[in-house]
């Protein structure tokens, strides 16, 4: 499948401070999705990207679909300890099929 | 109403036992996946049902046999499975058309000895 780039990897901050996060491709996306992972849980859906530009929040998280659609953006605010967990960017392609970054690790400072 | 369930939550199985997983999507999706997650990587995908029918295999080992009972139910069948298989299994579902948000549930940790 398509490769999708996330960086960083990892990541330790103070709580309280922002976040930011970004997700790379070398094709075009029509749809950027972002998910939250908690250690022995599924991912759950956060933000759904659809068109080039778009800025889409839900509570204190922002993500933006890039202009040029190779690129997406995940923002966190006065971050908190519930935070921590595992970050991906996906993105369909052939169809219903995702594919997936490789996860950037949120560890907050209590 | 966004939920998948699945069961069990943990599974610990014999390399000679033959166990099920098993997941309910009720959001309509005629969509269905199994994925295979190993620790700090993303989900790796092994199966892709649409409208009941399997559409995608991704050159998964034959121990593994999905099952799709009616266009709510995935079944993950586990036969003579190896360590190495042990890791979250998710599944997922989503609409059949765009934008293919796929919505996953909690996961069955799977340890095989």
């Amino acid at each position: 499948g398509q490769q999708l780039n996330q960086s960083p990897q990892s990541m330790f901050i103070q709580e309280g401070e922002d976040v930011s996060m970004n997700c790379t491709s070398s094709s075009i996306f029509n749809t950027w999705l972002w998910y939250k992972q908690d250690p022995g849980e599924g991912p759950v859906l956060l933000i759904a990207l659809y068109k080039a530009g778009e800025l889409t929040s839900n509570g204190r998280l922002t993500a933006q679909f890039g202009i040029t659609r190779k690129d997406s953006f995940l923002n966190i605010s006065a971050s908190i300890p519930s935070d921590v967990g595992i970050y991906f960017c996906a993105g369909p392609w052939a169809g219903n099929m995702l594919t997936f970054g490789g996860g950037t690790r949120l560890m907050v400072k209590p | 109403d966004t939920e998948v369930t699945q069961t069990p939550k943990h599974l610990v199985m014999g390399m000679t036992n033959k166990k099920s997983l098993k997941c309910e999507q009720h959001m309509g999706h005629r969509a269905m996946y199994w994925y295979k997650q190993k620790a700090k990587k993303p989900p790796e995908l092994m199966f892709v049902y649409s409208y009941e029918k399997l559409s995608i295999n991704e050159s998964v080992p034959s121990r593994f046999s999905p099952e799709c009972p009616n266009s709510s139910l995935l079944n993950l069948h586990l036969h003579a499975l190896q360590p190495e298989d042990s890791a979250l299994y998710l599944c997922a579902s989503s609409p059949s058309g765009p934008p293919y948000e796929q919505y996953f549930g909690p996961g069955t940790r799977l340890t095989v000895t």
